[in-house]
């Protein structure tokens, strides 16, 4: 079974500061890593995922995020963060073969301070 | 159309009502999920289908009854609720070569 921990549930920074939400995942095959944005009163929206190639990848509205293998972490990263960022984000997995379905983690309320 | 729709946005049913929640996209995806979301909670995967057929079913009490009538199309169908089962549901499907997983804005559900 795949399981998601993101390490943190609650993360304030102030506006135009970076900032960096922490996901590592467990799995004995090997998974499609993904990052979800929730706005209040809405559904997911992708932010970037991982299938294969480069371990850094590039998503939406500036977000990036890295996969380590070895760590088995799927960290997302933002240089520079706005207000409308405040959100909930979800980190997920999916199987590679089998029965594909997304694992979600426990979410990290992302809030900025002007 | 890179959209998963779902309908109504909103609705609000008595614990005898019956109802169905409405699904649909067309992107040509293969496969269709049915997710529930409890406030300041991730999804929980309720149901997939996998080309029409049913191939998940996470243990859900038979007071959900899922549907898929074509490739384009998900219902979930609603009797007898109870008030715990209030949630926002979310539709989601996947398929392409980009293999995505795309959401809809889901149906809030409040069961009185």
């Amino acid at each position: 079974a795949q399981s998601v921990t993101q390490l943190d549930s609650q993360v304030p920074v102030f506006e135009e500061a970076p900032v960096e939400l922490r996901c590592n995942y467990s799995s004995s095959v090997s998974v499609y890593l993904f990052w979800y944005v929730q706005y209040p009163n809405q559904g997911l929206q992708l932010l970037l995922k991982y299938l294969s190639g480069s371990t850094l990848v590039k998503g939406i509205n500036g977000f990036e995020a890295e996969f380590n293998k070895s760590q088995t972490s799927f960290h997302l990263r933002k240089p520079s963060v706005h207000i409308s960022d405040t959100a909930e984000y979800f980190c997920a997995v999916s199987k590679i073969q089998g029965a594909q379905k997304l694992v979600f983690g426990q979410g990290t309320r992302l809030t900025i301070n002007p | 159309d890179t959209e998963v729709t779902q309908t109504p946005k909103h609705l609000v049913m008595g614990m005898t009502n019956k109802k169905s929640l409405k699904c649909e996209q067309h992107m040509g995806h293969r496969a269709m999920y049915w997710y529930k979301q409890k406030a300041k909670k991730p999804p929980e995967l309720m149901f997939v289908y996998s080309y029409e057929k049913l191939s998940i079913n996470e243990s859900v009490p038979s007071r959900f009854s899922p549907e898929c009538p074509n490739s384009s199309l998900l219902n979930l169908h609603l009797h007898a609720l109870q008030p715990e089962d209030s949630a926002l549901y979310l539709c989601a499907s996947r398929g392409g070569r980009n293999y995505g997983y795309t959401f809809g804005s889901g149906t809030r559900l409040t069961v009185v």
